[in-house]
C-alpha cells in the first residue's frame, strides 16, 4: 500500500522565522511529488517535483526532492502571517490511472 | 474564467436522507475526483473518473455514489448508507493523461442534523 507521511503535523512560529516541512513516501513506481497549500478551502498548487536534487523556487518558498532517500522538503523563509495554512504533500505513481496519495498535511500557524 | 465550482457551500442532511453535492469544471479536463477531508486528516479518495461515462471507486466509496454523464460535471451523492457523513468534501480535476496537477473546487461542508 502506498504511504505518504508528513511531519511535523503542526507548527507554530513567529513572523520572520524559517520553516522546513517534510514529506516522506513509500510508493510503487514513483512518478511525481506535489505540494499544495490549503488556506481555508481549496488546496492550491505550489510545486511538482519529478527529479532528484533540482530545487524548485517561488519567492520565499522552495522545495527539493531526494528520490534515493524518498523524501521532499518544503522551505519557507521569512514567514509571514499569510503563510498560515495546511501544506499538503501528494505522491503520484505511474502506470494506469493517475491517483495521487495524500499525506495528512502540516498545519502551519505564523504569529505576528 | 476557467475553474472548478462546487455547490452548495454548506449542506445539512437529515437522518435517512440522500443528498447530492455538485461539481462542475470548465477547464476541459478529462479526469475528476472526489475527496473527503476530516479534521487533522489528509484527503481521502471517494471516487474518480478518468473519462465520461466511466468512474472507479476510491479508498472510501461505501455509502457514496457518483455519475459522469458529461465531461464538465461529476456529482456526488451521499446516501443514507453513509453513517458518518459529516466532513468537508473537495472535488478536483486534472487534464488526465500526463496531467498531474489537480485543480480543486472550494469545497462543500456537509453537516448532519
Amino acid at each position: 500500500e502506498d504511504k505518504v507521511v508528513q511531519s511535523p503535523l503542526s507548527l507554530v512560529v513567529h513572523e520572520g522565522d524559517t520553516v522546513t516541512l517534510n514529506c516522506s513516501y513509500e510508493v510503487t513506481n514513483f512518478r511525481s511529488l506535489l505540494w499544495y497549500k490549503q488556506e481555508k478551502k481549496a488546496p492550491t498548487f505550489l510545486f511538482m517535483l519529478t527529479s532528484s536534487g533540482i530545487e524548485k523556487k517561488s519567492g520565499r518558498l522552495s522545495s527539493i526532492l531526494d528520490k534515493k532517500e524518498l523524501f521532499s522538503i518544503l522551505n519557507i523563509t521569512a514567514t509571514q502571517t499569510g503563510d498560515s495554512a495546511v501544506y499538503l504533500c501528494a505522491v503520484g505513481t505511474s502506470g494506469g490511472s493517475y491517483i495521487p496519495t495524500f499525506g495528512r498535511g502540516t498545519s502551519l500557524i505564523v504569529h505576528p | 474564467d476557467g475553474g472548478i465550482t462546487q455547490s452548495p457551500k454548506y449542506l445539512f442532511r437529515k437522518e435517512g436522507q440522500n443528498v447530492t453535492l455538485s461539481c462542475e469544471q470548465n477547464l476541459n479536463h478529462d479526469a475528476m475526483y472526489w475527496y473527503r477531508q476530516d479534521p487533522g486528516q489528509g484527503l481521502r479518495l471517494i471516487y474518480y473518473s478518468q473519462i465520461v461515462n466511466d468512474f472507479q471507486k476510491g479508498d472510501i466509496a461505501e455509502g457514496y455514489s457518483v455519475s459522469r454523464e458529461k465531461k464538465e460535471s461529476f456529482p456526488l451523492t451521499v446516501t443514507s448508507a453513509q453513517k458518518n457523513p459529516t466532513a468537508f468534501y473537495l472535488c478536483a480535476s486534472s487534464a488526465g493523461q500526463g496531467g498531474e496537477t489537480q485543480y480543486f473546487g472550494p469545497g462543500t461542508r456537509l453537516l448532519v442534523l
